[in-house]
């Protein structure tokens, strides 16, 4: 089956700094990688998502890419706030169904 | 729309008895996926249904564990018997509105203390 990684776990950076997380996969079937962030007593909250026809995705200060070749993606985040501080989770489904998670990256903005 | 309800937020009991944990995914969802997660393991899948039907259990750690989906607005699951190692925030998700759409939606979760 699929098994996802991520890394780093815990990330800090400045308040205006950009943050990059980065999850490599394993089955070459995987065509759809979601990213999720998940506040203190929240379930995860979808945020950006990108299919393996696409390489890069953006949307306001948050992008990710994906390099299918070498079976790793990554999400950008440009002039972090404070209120980006959350645990965020990379995904890799083969199919419509079988979404598996990495293991997160708390991420804290310092003000 | 309300977006995924879970019920309880919080869940305390004792070694050895039942637990019940109930799911009303978002109106016209037909996929509904149930998750752990703890500290140890990150977010695991248990189980998912489509259409009400289980396709996939085999996520489920054991027999203690079981999920049913009576009707397409509601989804238990159950822990019978309970153990402390059942610790964990139980997520409730639903997905659908097309064949292609994987987008989850994921519910608040469950708090789950056994003791």
């Amino acid at each position: 089956g699929e098994n996802v990684e991520q890394h780093p776990s815990t990330l800090s950076v400045q308040e205006g700094d950009s943050a990059v997380i980065k999850c490599t996969y394993s089955d070459s079937a995987s065509n759809y990688f979601p990213w999720y962030k998940q506040e203190l007593g929240k379930g995860p909250q979808l945020i950006i998502d990108i299919r393996s026809n696409v390489g890069e995705k953006k949307d306001q200060r948050i992008a990710v890419t994906l390099n299918k070749t070498a079976k790793h993606f990554s999400l950008h985040i440009t002039e972090t706030q404070p209120e980006d501080s959350a645990v965020y989770f990379c995904a890799a489904s083969p199919n419509n169904n079988d979404m598996r998670f990495g293991a997160g990256t708390r991420l804290t903005v310092k003000p | 729309d309300a977006g995924v309800i879970q019920s309880p937020r919080h869940e305390v009991t004792e070694m050895g008895q039942e637990v019940t944990l109930r799911c009303k995914p978002i109106s016209g969802h037909d996929y509904l996926f149930w998750y752990r997660q703890t500290m140890m393991r990150g977010l695991e899948l248990l189980i998912y249904f489509n259409n009400n039907v289980p396709i996939d259990d085999s996520g489920m750690p054991e027999d203690r564990f079981s999920a049913k989906m009576p009707n397409a607005s509601f989804s238990t699951l159950k822990i019978q018997p309970s153990e402390p190692r059942d610790s964990a925030v139980y997520f409730c998700a639903s997905s659908g509105l097309g064949r292609h759409d994987e987008k989850l939606f994921f519910g608040s979760g469950t708090q789950l203390s056994v003791l």
